[in-house]
């Protein structure tokens, strides 16, 4: 069974606010994503990697950073969090030609 | 690039009932689609895949239909029941990258007895 972990759970933080999500995997797959899920929008990709060092730009990466240390971790960055960044963050990982697995989620609030 | 439009939005069936999920796409060269399943405060589990080149494809208690010339996707959950109540989303893999998903909307079920 893949495993993705992700931390915090639940964060809560005030507009200008210095965010990181961390995501976690062990499964030993290559591609890692960070999604944001909003009612009506469904999940939508924010930056992706192919590997440690490696880092790719989704399709809503505006306020977001991200940096893939490792093999296994991913993280995302909100270095000036505002309002609309108040949302549902998945990550997930992905072997080639496989399917994406998700962790928990992480609830982020910007205040 | 490739967009995905989910219908409905929201869906409440009796229990017996069948539920029909459907979601269209724009790349007429997509080759892999995904159905993902949400339940309550969970994270998303894969409930089927299904490459271009198969049509019909059924699982425990649902069935996914593909029509490319349509570029069509659905889902239809035969004789629903309460455990079904779930958010529902539909993803294809474009064409112009295959390392991404594009996700539909979502429909969120409601199972009710």
């Amino acid at each position: 069974e893949a495993a993705v972990t992700q931390s915090p759970r639940n964060k809560v933080t005030v507009t200008g606010g210095n965010v990181t999500l961390s995501c976690r995997q062990t499964n030993s797959h290559n591609y890692m994503y960070w999604y944001r899920q909003d009612t009506g929008h469904g999940l939508r990709l924010i930056h992706y990697s192919y590997g440690a060092g490696n880092l790719q730009i989704g399709d809503v990466p505006d306020g977001y950073k991200a940096t893939r240390t490792t093999q296994e971790d991913f993280f995302l960055l909100l270095e000036l969090a505002s309002p609309s960044q108040t949302s549902l963050y998945f990550c997930a990982s992905r072997k080639r030609g496989d399917e994406q697995y998700f962790g928990p989620g992480t609830r982020l609030t910007v205040l | 690039g490739e967009q995905v439009e989910q219908r409905p939005p929201h869906l409440s069936v009796r229990e017996g009932d069948s539920a029909v999920i459907t979601c269209t796409y724009t790349d007429p060269n997509s080759y892999y689609f995904f159905w993902y399943k949400q339940e309550p405060g969970a994270s998303l589990q894969l409930l089927m895949k299904v490459f271009s080149s198969t049509e019909i494809n059924e699982g425990q208690g649902f069935t996914v239909l593909l029509n490319k010339k349509d570029k069509r996707l659905s889902l239809n959950l035969t004789a629903a029941h309460p455990g079904d109540s779930a958010a529902y989303f539909c993803a294809v893999r474009p064409s112009s990258s295959f390392s991404k998903l594009v996700f539909g909307q979502g429909t969120s079920l409601s199972v009710v007895p």
